[in-house]
């Protein structure tokens, strides 16, 4: 399958300042690209939805200015997370889907921990 | 907005055994995917399922799609340890919605 790369794997940061995780798409162009968020023994929450070159739609309750979302071309897609806090420390993981909009490629997530 | 529950939660059961868990969306899917999540790794795509009423299999994993296109589910036949895992279901519209997940435990 395709290879979706994910950077950082782990990160802790300390209150206040500000997080930015890549996802890139190695071998196909990523046409729509999702960021989840996973809890602890919980499932993935979809953040937020980015297709190449337009803002990112974000689902209800995830504040956009918090989590900044580029998708500025058609292999990159960044979040960024401000001002952050230990509320936000959480697994964060990226898919990606081509044209052909079948299957999810995921990124091998990044491990949040604020400090 | 749309949502996707599975049942059970939880399963554990003694391998050889079988398994189901089951996936139901408030909403018409486009098509449903699985992915098979292990203890601190990323979900890993098993399937995807289009047509209504869809069967299909992948050894021991037969996956089906309603007739409706809003529920799945996922049977596994004789269970081994390396079925240990939390199987979620994915239902896609104009965006991929997660499932809550079934962990599945396998006893020895």
């Amino acid at each position: 399958g395709a290879v979706v790369s994910q950077h950082p794997s782990r990160v802790i940061c300390k209150s206040g300042t500000s997080v930015k995780i890549e996802c890139r798409s190695l071998d196909f162009q990523a046409t729509t690209m999702f960021w989840y968020r996973q809890f602890p023994k919980q499932s993935l929450m979809l953040m937020a939805t980015s297709n190449e070159g337009s803002k990112a739609t974000y689902e209800q309750g995830v504040e956009k200015d918090k989590f900044l979302i580029n998708h500025a071309s058609l292999t990159l897609s960044t979040l960024t997370v401000t001002s952050a806090h230990p509320e936000d420390s959480s697994f964060y993981i990226c898919s990606a889907m081509g044209h052909s909009n079948t299957e999810a490629f995921f990124g091998q997530g990044t491990r949040l921990t604020v400090v | 907005g749309q949502q996707v529950m599975q049942i059970p939660q939880y399963q554990h059961v003694q391998e050889g055994e079988d398994s189901t868990t089951y996936c139901n969306s408030s909403t018409t899917l486009s098509n449903i995917q699985w992915y098979k999540q292990r203890p601190g790794g990323h979900p890993v795509f098993l399937i995807q399922l289009v047509k209504s009423g869809e069967v299909k299999k992948q050894k021991r994993l037969t996956f089906q799609f309603g007739e409706a296109k809003k529920n799945s589910s996922l049977h596994i036949t004789a269970t081994q340890t390396t079925d240990v895992g939390t199987y979620f279901c994915a239902g896609n519209t104009d965006k991929l919605i997660f499932g809550t997940g079934t962990r599945l435990q396998v006893f020895p």
